[in-house]
């Protein structure tokens, strides 16, 4: 069974800084599978990145998805207030899940 | 629009029942696979099971196989999920969530949408 683990826990920045959030597979996986969720309190997830680094519908251009084998990473270029909130990267099963906070 | 409406779920004993529903609207529901996640009280997602489109092929995560039964009616546009042997620690609200991968893989794909969850507490 494949393990995600998602870094940091926790990232504290301020609205219009970059974020970058890490997500690293226990081995290899095939990058068509790997996607990102947003999810507010109280909210269900939100599907922002799917294939790695293919935005899904609606989903703002500030988001993107990258990397392949083990490593992959979600950036939001310019942080907007509404964007703090848990992230998850997923294949098959999911990570642990990146809380972003304002600093 | 595509819609997910999840249903079922209350507070049951330990080692107890319950039979969650999911019903699908504004799209073809027979056409896609499906899955059930959970979320316990303030922990991460975790997926439980997968159905493809035609219930051919069916996964379950360990920590529910065996207890878990999920189905489906494409005729009702339904998902189901029957949870029998409930623990503590199943606890959680429950979502279904539409599969986007168009093909039948070894894992399940990436999920849009999802439904608002129902909530499932197992208790004395």
């Amino acid at each position: 069974e494949i393990v995600l683990t998602q870094s940091p826990g926790t990232l504290s920045l301020s609205p219009g800084e970059r974020a970058t959030l890490s997500c690293r597979a226990s081995q290899s996986v095939s990058s068509s599978y790997l996607a990102w969720y947003q999810q507010k309190p109280g909210q269900a997830p939100r599907l922002l990145i799917y294939g790695a680094s293919s935005r899904a519908t609606g989903i703002p251009d500030r988001f993107s998805g990258s990397g392949s084998g083990t490593d992959f990473t979600l950036t939001i270029s310019r942080l907007e207030p509404e964007d703090f909130a848990v992230y998850y990267c997923q294949q098959g099963s999911f990570g642990q899940g990146t809380k972003l906070e304002i600093k | 629009e595509v819609q997910l409406v999840e249903s079922g779920g209350g507070l049951v004993q330990p080692g107890g029942s319950l039979r969650l529903s999911c019903a699908a609207s504004g799209f073809t529901f027979s056409s896609y696979s499906m899955n059930w996640v959970r979320q316990a009280p303030g922990k991460g997602l975790e997926w439980v099971s997968y159905i493809s489109s035609s219930s051919s092929t069916i996964y379950y995560a360990d920590s529910v196989k065996g207890r878990f039964t999920i189905s489906r009616d494409n005729a009702k546009n339904s998902l189901y999920l029957q949870m029998n042997s409930l623990r503590d620690e199943d606890t959680a609200v429950y979502y279904c969530a539409r599969d986007l991968l168009p093909v039948v893989t070894a894992i399940p794909g990436w999920f849009d949408p999802w439904g608002q969850g129902t909530l499932v507490t197992v208790s004395s």
